[in-house]
């Protein structure tokens, strides 16, 4: 998507290890977002970064997840000790003028 | 809460039906609705949007008018093709308080044979 790097576009990784998802933004989005997309689900939303505000982790599924955004920009979703549940598409997106714009997405695979 | 329903796929049409998608929402103020498409082995993006009551959107051929007596903002479109064939979000993002987390719906997936 227009706007939003992420990577790695897929990941596999063995069950208890621990894992980093980076997105990286251009510059002058305030908003930027973390969803989940699981095989035949819908769109989870996990954590949501606007501005100097502190973070929605809301919807983070377990205290292993784990999210930062450093400077305003880059952010990195880390997951400690992987679990199969935990394959899924990760998605970034950035929101700018009222819209969210999607990256591609990181294809986590917990084998 | 904030929270956007829509109906549960998958929708199979033969190409040049008429399809409708419904989307009806949840919201604590007044809220912008949005229909994002996810084409296969695609990201998500923008399909349209509609900032207040009584908007239409419209891109490519779909429609969603936002009926804020029903809150409801239906997707349609007269007839589909089969570059159609996508998974379809209904979203919400509220206006008020400087809080702009975008709210997603389950997603319907629309399969469009020749």
């Amino acid at each position: 998507g227009a706007g939003v790097s992420q990577s790695p576009s897929n990941k596999v990784t063995e069950k208890g290890k621990d894992v980093e998802l980076r997105c990286d933004p251009i510059s002058g989005h305030t908003a930027l977002y973390w969803y989940r997309q699981s095989l035949g689900q819908g769109l989870e939303f996990l954590i949501y970064f606007q501005g100097n505000s502190a973070p929605d982790k809301s919807g983070l599924p377990s205290d292993r997840f784990s999210a930062e955004r450093t400077g305003g920009s880059v952010s990195t979703l880390t997951i400690q000790r992987t679990q199969q549940e935990d394959s899924a598409v990760y998605l970034c997106a950035v929101g700018k003028r009222g819209e969210a714009f999607f990256g591609q997405g990181t294809r986590l695979t917990v084998v | 809460g904030n929270s956007v329903t829509q109906m549960e796929g998958p929708v199979t049409l033969s190409e040049e039906a008429f399809l409708t998608i419904n989307c009806t929402y949840t919201a604590t103020g007044y809220p912008s609705l949005f229909w994002y498409v996810q084409y296969p082995g695609e990201g998500l993006q923008l399909l349209l949007k509609a900032t207040k009551a009584d908007d239409k959107g419209s891109n490519k051929g779909f429609e969603a008018t936002y009926r804020k007596e029903t809150t409801s903002f239906h997707l349609e479109k007269g007839s589909v093709q089969v570059s159609d064939s996508a998974v379809y979000f209904c979203a919400l993002r509220l206006n008020s308080g400087g809080y702009q987390k975008v709210t997603f719906g389950i997603g319907t997936k629309l399969q469009v044979i020749p």
